[in-house]
């Protein structure tokens, strides 16, 4: 299995409150992924990142903003959570881009 | 825009029936294309991928063709075990980091 790890596995925060998620990848891989998961929607691009420092916006990217000062680590931050932002988020590693991705686990967040 | 349309869920099937699930696709120039299985509480696991077409996906007993003519991508395995019970998502794949575009999966239940 792919060494992805993200953290917390679930989260359950308060509309307005900021909320950080970490992706942490020990496979050296150059490509870095944040998806949410919703019902009817299949997954959806949030934002990614192509190496330290070097990230992009997906199709849903309002709302959130992301970091990597690290080849290891991914952080996906809401800045202020909505309800809307209720999901469950997979964070994605691959060596090329759009070539054979493993995913994380999941974290589920529940925004009250 | 580019676009992946699947079969609506849930899919039951007895223990060694033969299943199929529809996958089209709608997309200019020449996608790759992905089946991607996610398994309870997981994320998701690529199963198969085709890159051309009439290139045939195969891997675990599950297999799917790439058909230009009619853009489809359907996933079939000739005898089912509970094992496989999932989500399957269909994805394209046009190179850069924005253009993996998922379908929004289909539940399979296998029953004993």
């Amino acid at each position: 299995d792919a060494g992805i790890t993200q953290s917390p596995r679930h989260k359950v925060t308060e509309t307005g409150t900021p909320v950080t998620l970490r992706c942490h990848q020990t496979e050296n891989h150059r490509y870095m992924y944040w998806y949410r998961q919703d019902p009817g929607h299949g997954l959806r691009l949030i934002h990614y990142s192509y190496g330290v420092k070097d990230t992009d916006k997906g199709e849903v990217s309002d709302g959130y903003s992301v970091s990597r000062s690290k080849t290891e680590d991914f952080l996906l931050t809401l800045e202020s959570a909505t309800s809307s932002q209720t999901s469950v988020y997979f964070c994605a590693i691959s060596e090329v881009t759009n070539e054979k991705l493993f995913f994380g686990s999941g974290t589920q967040l529940s925004v009250l | 825009g580019d676009s992946v349309t699947q079969m609506e869920g849930p899919v039951t099937l007895s223990e060694e029936a033969f299943l199929t699930i529809n996958c089209t696709y709608t997309a200019t120039g020449y996608p790759s294309l992905f089946w991607y299985v996610q398994y309870p509480g997981e994320g998701l696991q690529l199963l198969l991928k085709a890159t051309k077409a009439d290139d045939k996906g195969s891997n675990k007993g599950f297999e799917a063709t790439y058909r230009k003519e009619t853009t489809s991508f359907h996933l079939e395995k000739g005898s089912v075990q509970v094992s496989d019970s999932a989500v399957y998502f269909c994805a394209l794949s046009k190179g850069s980091a924005r253009q993996l575009t998922f379908g929004s999966g289909t539940q399979l239940t296998v029953l004993p």
